[in-house]
């Protein structure tokens, strides 16, 4: 079956470590998303990409670091400068017309150790 | 810049009734399609419902509608007939093209509880 595949479901980081979080799609999809969501909070954008070896930061990059090698991959790490890290991320994808919804992963829980 | 404002942090409706869900927005592209998401407690987000700027009737799917007012700049979510099933938290979403790039701008969310 097509979507989203985001792991692992849980991540715990230690105090100045970077981490990974993985996010794999078999849609077809040319644009992948990175959302943050803090509890009881809305999504808030990371960062995207609307084609291979090419993104662009969203509205809170700060922290964050994102690759797109691959049109099925689009791999998020966040980085030690990123002091508040505690979240549940959200990675999505869809095909890039404006009347098309986006295609959400089951999401990552992150927490600080 | 684009903004979607859902001012009403929670919501209770008792099961089988209707209830509308507030969502309005700002925005300067011309040309813009309007989302809504549930996400239940296991974090999931499902989309529900499309609203394109230009498109002359209110979309329905199944027991949603979408109360769509242009000119208001709205864009309210009803559902009908409640089910326990309904208590989630929704989330409206906007998606222009020329002023944010394409993106999924999304509101601060509405938790909806469902009483039996």
């Amino acid at each position: 079956d097509g979507g989203i595949t985001q792991s692992p479901k849980y991540l715990f980081r230690k105090e100045g470590q970077n981490v990974t979080l993985s996010c794999e799609q078999n849609l077809n999809h040319d644009a992948m998303y990175w959302y943050r969501q803090d509890p009881g909070q809305g999504l808030r954008l990371i960062y995207y990409s609307q084609i291979v070896n090419d993104f662009q930061k969203g509205d809170i990059a700060e922290g964050y670091s994102v690759s797109r090698e691959k049109k099925e991959s689009f791999p998020l790490t966040v980085t030690s400068a990123q002091k508040n890290p505690t979240a549940f991320y959200l990675c999505a994808s869809s095909i890039l017309r404006q009347n098309e919804k986006l295609f959400f992963g089951s999401g990552t829980q992150l927490s600080v150790l | 810049a684009q903004k979607i404002t859902q001012t009403q942090p929670g919501m209770f409706v008792q099961e089988k009734e209707a209830v509308t869900l507030d969502c309005t927005y700002d925005t300067s592209d011309p040309s813009y399609g309007l989302f809504w998401y549930k996400q239940p407690s296991s974090g999931e987000m499902i989309f529900l419902i499309y609203q394109g700027s230009y498109d002359q009737q209110n979309a329905t799917e199944g027991r949603y509608s979408l109360n769509f007012q242009k000119a208001r700049k709205s864009a309210n979510l009803v559902i009908s007939a409640s089910q326990l099933g309904d208590s989630a938290m929704y989330f409206c979403a906007m998606r222009g093209i020329m002023e944010y790039g394409n993106k999924l701008v999304f509101g601060a969310g509405t938790i909806l509880r469902v009483k039996s």
